[in-house]
């Protein structure tokens, strides 16, 4: 199994529904971040948690939202998806005491038509 | 302010040739460097990082990279390219703080 685990892998919806993409982990890691990729604009940051109680937002937090459950588990939501939130979503993880060595997991396709 | 730049968007290499994807940053102090792979329908593979130390490291893959203060780059290196190593690659830095910015992203086709 992924040590960094998205679901789903692939989404197609509408504009106006309300999405939910999650990431589980087993690296036992505190740190777990939400990242876009867009063609030519690279990965920016969406939002990111140091543990449950902690939430941060990063550069492009608008639209969003999330959710730390546990520690294993960091969960972001689209309240009302509009079609420039199409993109490759990453999930990633590390431990606070590595230097920014992320762990990736193999990314969210999300289409909002 | 803080910035990555990856000048090239995509770069073509015969399999065999040497590589040089370029990696430059804006910051003040020295960061930590890295770069990554994405190879197509993955997600980030680490390749290397620098942190301090020997300028020149070495990777994953016979991948190697350069810190050159003198002129804010982290240049990333392979003497031979293997068909294989066709992906997108990322520089990313660390810019002190708790967030990792990362360059557009270079493309790597490699050609028989």
């Amino acid at each position: 199994d992924a040590d960094v685990t998205q679901t789903p892998r692939n989404r197609i919806t509408k504009t106006g529904k309300r999405i939910m993409l999650e990431c589980s982990q087993t690296k036992g890691h505190d740190r777990m971040y939400w990242y876009r990729q867009d063609p030519g604009l690279g990965l920016r940051l969406i939002y990111y948690s140091f543990d449950v109680k902690d939430i941060n937002k990063g550069e492009i937090s608008d639209g969003y939202s999330v959710s730390r459950q546990a520690q294993a588990k960091f969960s972001l939501s689209l309240e009302s998806a509009i079609p420039n939130q199409t993109a490759l979503y990453f999930c990633a993880t590390r431990n606070s005491g590595g230097a920014n060595v992320l762990t990736f997991g193999a990314g969210s396709r999300l289409t909002v038509l | 302010a803080q910035s990555v730049t990856q000048p090239d968007i995509h770069i073509t290499v015969s399999e065999g040739a040497s590589l040089e994807l370029r990696c430059n940053y804006s910051y003040g102090a020295t960061p930590y460097l890295f770069w990554y792979v994405q190879s197509p329908g993955q997600g980030l593979q680490l390749l290397l990082k620098y942190f301090s130390g020997d300028t020149l490291v070495q990777g994953i893959k016979g991948f190697e990279a350069e810190f050159k203060r003198s002129q804010s780059s982290f240049n990333l290196r392979k003497p031979s390219v293997h068909w294989s190593d066709a992906a997108e690659y990322f520089c990313a830095v660390n810019f002190g703080n708790e967030k990792l910015t990362f360059g557009t992203g270079t493309r790597l086709t490699i050609i028989p």
